[in-house]
Parts: structure tokens; C-alpha cells; sequence
């Protein structure tokens, strides 16, 4: 699986959209993007994913460049609950199921 | 559905103690994982499989072993407990290379 990379740490105001990029530059045709998300010591929460195609779901929008080299990970409108660390990754339909995690985001919002 | 359930929640061990973690699913998902997380770090793969009799190293193999006799049972085994192992691990599952369903964790401590 394309390594990521993401930075260390965003703060965000409460209720504004926080959008959280990420850098897969080494992605290969047949990987997705996914994100996680991880709220204090909980397990991973998955948020959304996609191929190459913009998507939004209840809890998010992911928009992928054109040439899917980089993404962005839109909360409309976040709130204190969204505080976590959010993780972006990348893997293929079928095949190497060797996923592994980097260290993520640390979205603070600030009342 | 339960989802994914680990076992124990908390343990402390002594060093050179063994023991198993346990983690079931319900959902008839093929993969499992295990991984690892140390404090204010992400998460490092340890083992997965991708079906019943099937097991692969991740990133972090050394001290663990597993098993995967049944699609719902995914247990790691520590060997010779070392402080090193001390961290919160975590078992997911997944249909294919969808989305992954993590458990709540199981928080070791090694003393």
C-alpha cells in the first residue's frame, strides 16, 4: 500500500469546516482512499472512502484531485465531538491486505 | 450483531508471562487484524489473515503468535511478556478490502 502523509496537528473553530489533507503522491490506479478516524483511546471509526470520484456521505465529503496524488477531508460544520485523530489510507480492492496506519492528524476544535 | 468483541479489556501481566487476547466477530468477515498502539502513537500491524487457516506477519510480528481456525476467532498469543509490549491492542475485521470494524481494544500492561 502508497504511504500517506499527513500533518501532525490542525485546530479548527467550532462550527466552521475543517478540512484535513492528505498526500498520497506514490498512489497506484487500483488503491483507494480511506479515513478513520480515532476519539481519544476508542477503537478506529471508518468516515468515508474513494477511488477518484468526490464523495459525501452523513458524516463527511473526501474530494480527490485529478490526478489523486493528494485529498481533503471536509467536516462541514465540526463540532467538539470531532476532536480525534483522523487517518488517511490508502490500499487496493483485492490483494495485499498488509494495512497499516500512519500516525494521523490531531484535529483539536476550539470552542 | 455485537460487531467485534475483544478480551480482556485490562490486563496486567508479569514479565515472562503468556497470555491470549481474544477477538471474535460476527459480521462472517473474512479479514482480521491485529494491531497495536503505543501511547500517542498510531497504529502498528501485528498479524492479519485473510480467511479461516491463514495467517500473515505485519509490521510488528516479533513476540506474538496466531491462529485463525474459525472465520469468527482471530486470538493473539504473547509469549514471554516483555515491557515492551505494554500498549492497547486492537483486533478489526473487514469484508474483503472494505471498510474495517474495530473492537473497543484490550489495554496491557507489562510489569
Amino acid at each position: 500500500d502508497a504511504k500517506t502523509t499527513q500533518p501532525t496537528s490542525m485546530d479548527c473553530a467550532e462550527g466552521r469546516a475543517a478540512n484535513l489533507p492528505c498526500n498520497h503522491s506514490t498512489i497506484s490506479g487500483n488503491e483507494y482512499v480511506y479515513w478513520y478516524r480515532q476519539i481519544h483511546s476508542q477503537g478506529p471509526q471508518y468516515i468515508i472512502h474513494g477511488l477518484k470520484n468526490n464523495e459525501t456521505n452523513e458524516m463527511a465529503s473526501l474530494i480527490i484531485t485529478e490526478d489523486r496524488k493528494s485529498s481533503t477531508l471536509i467536516l462541514p460544520h465540526a463540532t467538539l465531538r470531532d476532536t480525534a485523530v483522523y487517518y488517511c489510507i490508502v490500499r487496493v480492492a483485492f490483494g495485499n491486505e498488509k494495512l497499516t496506519f500512519g500516525t494521523g492528524t490531531r484535529l483539536t476544535i476550539i470552542p | 450483531n455485537a460487531g467485534v468483541t475483544q478480551t480482556p479489556k485490562f490486563r496486567i501481566l508479569k514479565i515472562g508471562q503468556s497470555m491470549t487476547l481474544q477477538c471474535a466477530q460476527d459480521m462472517n468477515h473474512n479479514y482480521m487484524y491485529w494491531y497495536r498502539q503505543d501511547p500517542g502513537m498510531g497504529l502498528k500491524l501485528i498479524y492479519y489473515s485473510v480467511g479461516a487457516g491463514i495467517t500473515d506477519k505485519g509490521e510488528v510480528p516479533n513476540g506474538y503468535n496466531v491462529s485463525r481456525s474459525t472465520t469468527e476467532d482471530f486470538p493473539l498469543r504473547l509469549e514471554l511478556a516483555a515491557p515492551s509490549q505494554t500498549s492497547v491492542y486492537f483486533c478489526a475485521s473487514s469484508r474483503g478490502a472494505g471498510e474495517l470494524f474495530f473492537g473497543e481494544g484490550s489495554r496491557l500492561t507489562v510489569l
